[in-house]
Protein backbone atom coordinates (compact mmCIF):
# COMPACT_ATOMS: atom_id res chain seq x y z
CA UNK A 1 0.00 0.00 0.00
CA UNK A 2 0.94 3.55 -0.43
CA UNK A 3 3.50 4.91 2.34
CA UNK A 4 3.71 8.48 3.35
CA UNK A 5 7.06 9.78 5.08
CA UNK A 6 6.99 13.27 6.11
CA UNK A 7 9.81 15.36 7.23
CA UNK A 8 10.86 17.22 9.69
CA UNK A 9 9.10 15.84 12.66
CA UNK A 10 9.96 19.21 14.27
CA UNK A 11 10.66 22.90 13.06
CA UNK A 12 11.30 26.28 14.27
CA UNK A 13 11.61 29.01 12.86
CA UNK A 14 11.82 33.10 13.51
CA UNK A 15 9.06 35.05 12.98
CA UNK A 16 9.10 36.03 9.31
CA UNK A 17 11.10 33.15 7.91
CA UNK A 18 9.93 30.57 5.93
CA UNK A 19 9.14 27.46 6.68
CA UNK A 20 9.20 24.25 4.30
CA UNK A 21 7.76 20.90 5.49
CA UNK A 22 7.91 17.67 2.66
CA UNK A 23 6.27 14.45 2.21
CA UNK A 24 7.59 11.77 0.08
CA UNK A 25 4.78 9.02 -1.55
CA UNK A 26 5.40 5.62 -3.04
CA UNK A 27 2.13 5.07 -5.40
CA UNK A 28 2.73 6.91 -8.58
CA UNK A 29 -0.86 6.53 -9.29
CA UNK A 30 -1.84 8.74 -6.55
CA UNK A 31 -3.94 11.43 -7.60
CA UNK A 32 -4.94 14.23 -4.56
CA UNK A 33 -2.45 15.72 -2.47
CA UNK A 34 -2.94 17.77 0.87
CA UNK A 35 -2.04 19.81 3.73
CA UNK A 36 -3.72 19.79 7.19
CA UNK A 37 -3.20 22.15 9.76
CA UNK A 38 -3.58 21.19 13.52
CA UNK A 39 -3.84 23.41 16.37
CA UNK A 40 -3.60 22.35 19.77
CA UNK A 41 -6.92 21.25 20.91
CA UNK A 42 -8.57 21.31 17.56
CA UNK A 43 -9.21 19.07 14.75
CA UNK A 44 -7.12 18.84 11.38
CA UNK A 45 -8.04 21.27 9.13
CA UNK A 46 -7.73 21.28 5.54
CA UNK A 47 -5.16 23.93 4.06
CA UNK A 48 -4.93 23.39 0.82
CA UNK A 49 -5.00 20.43 -1.76
CA UNK A 50 -3.80 19.67 -5.40
CA UNK A 51 -4.93 17.42 -8.10
CA UNK A 52 -2.03 15.73 -9.80
CA UNK A 53 -2.38 17.63 -12.86
CA UNK A 54 -1.43 20.63 -10.43
CA UNK A 55 2.80 21.12 -9.98
CA UNK A 56 2.24 24.58 -7.92
CA UNK A 57 -0.42 26.37 -6.02
CA UNK A 58 -0.27 29.37 -4.09
CA UNK A 59 -2.70 30.62 -1.42
CA UNK A 60 -2.66 33.44 1.26
CA UNK A 61 1.22 33.05 2.12
CA UNK A 62 1.34 29.19 1.29
CA UNK A 63 2.76 27.20 -1.81
CA UNK A 64 2.27 23.59 -2.46
CA UNK A 65 4.37 22.48 -4.66
CA UNK A 66 3.92 18.62 -6.59
CA UNK A 67 6.78 16.81 -7.86
CA UNK A 68 5.65 13.66 -9.38
CA UNK A 69 8.95 12.56 -11.02
CA UNK A 70 10.03 12.58 -7.33
CA UNK A 71 6.87 11.56 -5.46
CA UNK A 72 7.68 14.81 -3.57
CA UNK A 73 4.69 16.87 -2.12
CA UNK A 74 5.91 20.19 -0.29
CA UNK A 75 4.35 22.68 1.91
CA UNK A 76 6.02 26.20 1.99
CA UNK A 77 4.79 28.85 4.40
CA UNK A 78 6.42 32.26 3.24
CA UNK A 79 7.25 35.02 5.91
CA UNK A 80 5.53 32.49 8.95
CA UNK A 81 4.05 34.09 11.82
CA UNK A 82 3.45 32.90 15.86
CA UNK A 83 -0.30 32.24 14.51
CA UNK A 84 0.98 29.33 12.38
CA UNK A 85 2.47 27.49 15.11
CA UNK A 86 0.77 24.06 14.73
CA UNK A 87 1.09 20.38 13.34
CA UNK A 88 1.02 20.08 9.83
CA UNK A 89 0.21 16.91 8.11
CA UNK A 90 0.14 15.85 4.52
CA UNK A 91 -2.37 13.52 3.33
CA UNK A 92 -2.43 11.50 0.13
CA UNK A 93 -5.37 9.74 -1.69
CA UNK A 94 -4.12 6.56 -3.30
CA UNK A 95 -6.07 4.58 -5.62
CA UNK A 96 -8.44 3.53 -3.67
CA UNK A 97 -9.94 6.67 -3.52
CA UNK A 98 -11.72 6.38 0.09
CA UNK A 99 -8.37 5.88 1.76
CA UNK A 100 -6.30 9.35 2.86
CA UNK A 101 -2.83 7.96 3.40
CA UNK A 102 -1.01 10.88 6.16
CA UNK A 103 2.47 11.60 6.92
CA UNK A 104 3.51 11.31 10.53
CA UNK A 105 2.76 15.07 11.42
CA UNK A 106 5.55 18.20 11.87
CA UNK A 107 5.19 20.65 14.75
CA UNK A 108 6.11 23.76 13.75
CA UNK A 109 7.27 26.22 16.09
CA UNK A 110 7.07 30.18 15.30
CA UNK A 111 8.85 32.75 17.67
CA UNK A 112 8.39 35.99 17.87
CA UNK B 1 -23.08 24.46 12.41
CA UNK B 2 -20.00 22.78 10.09
CA UNK B 3 -18.51 21.21 12.96
CA UNK B 4 -17.75 17.59 14.24
CA UNK B 5 -18.31 16.70 17.60
CA UNK B 6 -16.81 14.23 19.46
CA UNK B 7 -17.40 12.83 23.06
CA UNK B 8 -15.68 12.12 25.52
CA UNK B 9 -12.30 14.33 24.22
CA UNK B 10 -10.97 12.20 27.19
CA UNK B 11 -11.28 8.59 28.43
CA UNK B 12 -9.68 6.16 31.11
CA UNK B 13 -10.24 2.57 30.81
CA UNK B 14 -9.52 -0.10 32.47
CA UNK B 15 -7.58 -2.88 30.67
CA UNK B 16 -10.43 -5.73 29.61
CA UNK B 17 -13.12 -3.25 29.91
CA UNK B 18 -15.39 -1.88 27.08
CA UNK B 19 -14.92 1.91 25.70
CA UNK B 20 -17.12 3.83 23.44
CA UNK B 21 -16.50 6.81 21.77
CA UNK B 22 -19.07 9.11 20.09
CA UNK B 23 -19.16 11.16 17.27
CA UNK B 24 -21.38 13.71 15.54
CA UNK B 25 -21.74 16.45 12.94
CA UNK B 26 -24.78 17.94 11.58
CA UNK B 27 -23.52 18.78 8.05
CA UNK B 28 -25.32 15.77 6.54
CA UNK B 29 -21.92 14.27 5.21
CA UNK B 30 -22.65 10.74 4.30
CA UNK B 31 -19.47 9.36 5.29
CA UNK B 32 -17.88 9.50 8.82
CA UNK B 33 -14.49 7.84 9.05
CA UNK B 34 -12.09 7.26 12.67
CA UNK B 35 -8.92 7.41 12.40
CA UNK B 36 -6.40 6.01 15.32
CA UNK B 37 -3.29 8.81 15.93
CA UNK B 38 -0.27 7.60 18.29
CA UNK B 39 2.43 9.91 19.01
CA UNK B 40 4.71 10.25 16.54
CA UNK B 41 2.74 8.43 14.38
CA UNK B 42 0.11 9.31 10.86
CA UNK B 43 -3.42 9.06 11.93
CA UNK B 44 -4.26 5.52 10.85
CA UNK B 45 -7.60 4.68 9.31
CA UNK B 46 -9.66 2.38 11.41
CA UNK B 47 -12.59 2.12 9.53
CA UNK B 48 -15.22 4.60 7.80
CA UNK B 49 -19.48 4.51 7.13
CA UNK B 50 -21.05 5.29 3.49
CA UNK B 51 -24.24 5.81 4.69
CA UNK B 52 -25.41 2.88 7.06
CA UNK B 53 -22.55 0.56 5.21
CA UNK B 54 -19.54 -0.32 7.36
CA UNK B 55 -15.87 -0.61 5.73
CA UNK B 56 -13.15 -2.00 8.31
CA UNK B 57 -9.22 -1.45 7.23
CA UNK B 58 -8.04 -5.26 6.83
CA UNK B 59 -5.82 -4.87 10.07
CA UNK B 60 -8.36 -3.70 12.47
CA UNK B 61 -11.29 -5.84 11.56
CA UNK B 62 -11.47 -7.55 14.52
CA UNK B 63 -10.19 -4.71 17.17
CA UNK B 64 -13.25 -2.11 16.80
CA UNK B 65 -16.40 -2.35 15.88
CA UNK B 66 -18.93 0.76 15.08
CA UNK B 67 -22.31 1.61 14.56
CA UNK B 68 -24.08 4.74 12.80
CA UNK B 69 -27.74 4.76 14.39
CA UNK B 70 -28.81 8.04 12.15
CA UNK B 71 -26.90 10.00 9.38
CA UNK B 72 -25.60 12.65 12.46
CA UNK B 73 -23.96 10.09 15.17
CA UNK B 74 -21.19 7.76 14.51
CA UNK B 75 -19.66 5.52 17.35
CA UNK B 76 -16.39 3.77 18.00
CA UNK B 77 -16.52 0.81 20.32
CA UNK B 78 -13.84 -1.61 21.75
CA UNK B 79 -15.41 -4.96 23.44
CA UNK B 80 -12.02 -5.62 25.58
CA UNK B 81 -9.56 -2.56 26.04
CA UNK B 82 -6.13 -3.26 25.97
CA UNK B 83 -3.02 -0.99 26.55
CA UNK B 84 -2.28 -1.10 22.90
CA UNK B 85 -5.46 0.95 22.50
CA UNK B 86 -4.42 4.14 23.83
CA UNK B 87 -4.10 6.52 21.49
CA UNK B 88 -5.62 9.50 20.35
CA UNK B 89 -9.26 8.72 18.34
CA UNK B 90 -9.89 11.43 15.17
CA UNK B 91 -13.58 11.75 13.89
CA UNK B 92 -14.19 12.87 10.74
CA UNK B 93 -16.66 13.43 7.70
CA UNK B 94 -16.94 14.09 4.30
CA UNK B 95 -19.95 15.22 2.19
CA UNK B 96 -20.27 12.35 -0.53
CA UNK B 97 -18.19 9.09 -0.85
CA UNK B 98 -15.22 10.03 -2.52
CA UNK B 99 -15.30 14.05 -1.88
CA UNK B 100 -11.40 14.37 -1.00
CA UNK B 101 -12.01 16.74 1.52
CA UNK B 102 -12.48 15.30 5.40
CA UNK B 103 -13.72 17.50 8.29
CA UNK B 104 -12.37 16.33 11.50
CA UNK B 105 -13.36 16.50 15.35
CA UNK B 106 -11.08 17.17 17.98
CA UNK B 107 -10.59 14.12 19.18
CA UNK B 108 -10.87 11.92 21.72
CA UNK B 109 -7.94 10.81 24.05
CA UNK B 110 -8.08 7.06 25.48
CA UNK B 111 -5.69 5.72 28.02
CA UNK B 112 -6.19 2.40 28.76
CA UNK B 113 -4.52 1.45 32.17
Amino acid sequence: GEQVEQRPPHLSVREGDSAIIICTYTDSATAYFSWYKQEAGAGLQLLMSVLSNVDRKEEQGLTVLLNKKDKRLSLNLTAAHPGDSAVYFCAVRGPNYNVLYFGSGTKLTVEP
Amino acid sequence: DTTVKQNPRYKLARVGKPVNLICSQTMNHDTMYWYQKKPNQAPKLLLFYYDKILNREADTFEKFQSSRPNNSFCSLYIGSAGLEYSAMYLCASSPRLGEAEQFFGPGTRLTVL
